[in-house]
């Protein structure tokens, strides 16, 4: 059966602390895994990625992929209070459409 | 820009009452989706559209109907609420064809009494 597990499920930092977010996937037919930030209300696209070892760079967020080892990181750099939110991990499939196989996020609050 | 656009965002049902939730998008999209998000379950898709004309069975599909309208609607049906049902409903859209991202709308919040 397919799976996406993320881990921690809750994190609680203070403000400029670094933080790294675990996705691990078991997922037939792999093609995408992507990232998303969920504040109050719907998930925003942080950053899919497809290839492995290469780093993608938001400000101060970033992620990569081992499609190895079948996990990708998401990092933050200095935590800001705003950075509080769920973040989830999603796994694209190949095939016609794309159906993303979701965890169930990691909730991090960034303490003052 | 719009993006993607659900009604309601707040509904309280009966249970065995119906309800559709309705969606639309403005970006061109073929593929369409509804998931629903549940504390301790993430998101789970209940139905998706790859284009118009067609839809099929997500992960969790029972006690729900969807209708593909055109290009831009795609509304989910509930035909006799159960409390099971209370959820976070999400519709969301992506350009037909694996790794493409998924743009989703704000949300429609269900309660079934």
């Amino acid at each position: 059966e397919d799976k996406v597990v993320q881990s921690p499920l809750s994190l609680v930092v203070h403000e400029g602390d670094t933080v790294t977010l675990n996705c691990s996937y078991e997922v037939t037919n792999f093609r995408s895994l992507l990232w998303y930030k969920q504040e109050k209300k719907a998930p925003t696209f942080l950053f899919m990625l497809t290839s492995s070892g290469i780093e993608k760079k938001s400000g101060r967020l970033s992620s990569i992929l081992d499609k190895k080892e079948l996990f990708s990181i998401l990092n933050i750099t200095a935590t800001q209070t705003g950075d509080s939110a769920i973040y989830l991990c999603a796994v694209g499939r190949g095939g016609a459409t794309n159906k993303l196989i979701f965890g169930t996020g990691t909730l991090l609050a960034v303490q003052p | 820009n719009a993006g993607v656009t659900q009604t309601p965002k707040f509904q309280v049902l009966k249970t065995g009452q119906s309800m559709t939730l309705q969606c639309a998008q403005d970006m061109n999209h073929n593929s369409m989706y509804w998931y629903r998000q549940d504390p301790g379950m993430g998101l789970r898709l209940i139905y998706y559209s790859a284009s118009e004309g067609t839809t099929d069975k997500g992960e969790v599909p029972n006690g729900y109907n969807v209708s593909r309208l055109n290009k831009r609607e795609f509304s989910l049906r509930l035909e006799s609420a159960a409390p099971s049902q209370t959820s976070v409903y999400f519709c969301a859209s992506s350009i037909t064809g694996p790794g493409n991202t998924i743009y989703f709308g704000e949300g429609s919040w269900l309660t079934v009494v």
